[in-house]
């Protein structure tokens, strides 16, 4: 059980262009689920906090209109990076916690920007 | 003062000896402590949860939470080369936000 997925699992876009992620709990629902990105040998870096129905809690320094964030139903939240530029490029992982404290993560998205 | 920290390593372990990872907090309503591995180029598979003080043990890893040290570490008894990965710890507090520490790299060698 607590089987997250994301898709897609690798993007590679211009600049400029917008790239839209799926983060999907299997097979519990999330309450909540968590946006990180993680640059190579670096901490994850927590980006956002979402409720299902709600509008996502950002953390200090990351743009909400830069990086929307839409958790429509218990079971998928969706992250797009708008107007995406080279340094965007990153690891992107989404997490969910059902009703315990546990934190369950997808398998992450690379996304490159040319 | 980082609110988790860990020593960056690297940890470099022979196979089949005992690997000890450490863990500080500084916020003392912490409630809930999570470890994590990470492999290279992976997301994070959570590997022990423990919430109370004392030991937790799962297979071949023990969790240690002492609170009124605000410490927790993880054992990994006969390390084997598979478990050559970066180990986070995870704090919870009571607002359930995570913080995580910024992980251990281990190398097992066989």
């Amino acid at each position: 059980g607590a089987v997250v997925s994301q898709h897609p699992s690798r993007v590679i876009c211009k600049s400029g262009t917008s790239v839209k992620i799926e983060c999907r709990s299997l097979d519990f629902q999330a309450t909540t689920m968590f946006w990180y990105r993680q640059f190579p040998k670096k901490s994850l870096m927590l980006m956002a906090t979402s409720n299902e129905g709600s509008k996502a809690t950002y953390e200090q320094g990351v743009e909400k209109d830069k990086f929307l964030i839409n958790h429509a139903s218990l079971t998928l939240s969706t992250l797009t990076v708008t107007s995406a530029h080279p340094e965007d490029s990153s690891f992107y992982i989404c997490s969910a916690r059902e009703s315990g404290a546990e934190q369950f993560f997808g398998p992450g998205t690379r996304l490159t920007v040319l | 003062q980082k609110e988790v920290e860990q020593n960056s390593g690297p940890l470099s372990v022979p196979e089949g000896a005992i690997a000890s990872l450490n863990c500080t907090y500084s916020d003392r309503v912490s409630q809930s402590f999570f470890w994590y591995r990470q492999y290279s180029g992976k997301s994070p598979e959570l590997i022990m949860s423990i919430y109370s003080n004392g030991d937790k043990e799962d297979g071949r890893f023990t969790a240690q939470l002492n609170k009124a040290s605000q410490y927790v570490s993880l054992l990994i008894r006969d390390s084997q080369p598979s478990d050559s990965a970066t180990y986070l710890c995870a704090v919870n507090t009571n607002a359930g936000k995570s913080t995580f520490g910024d992980g251990t790299t281990l190398t097992v060698k066989p």
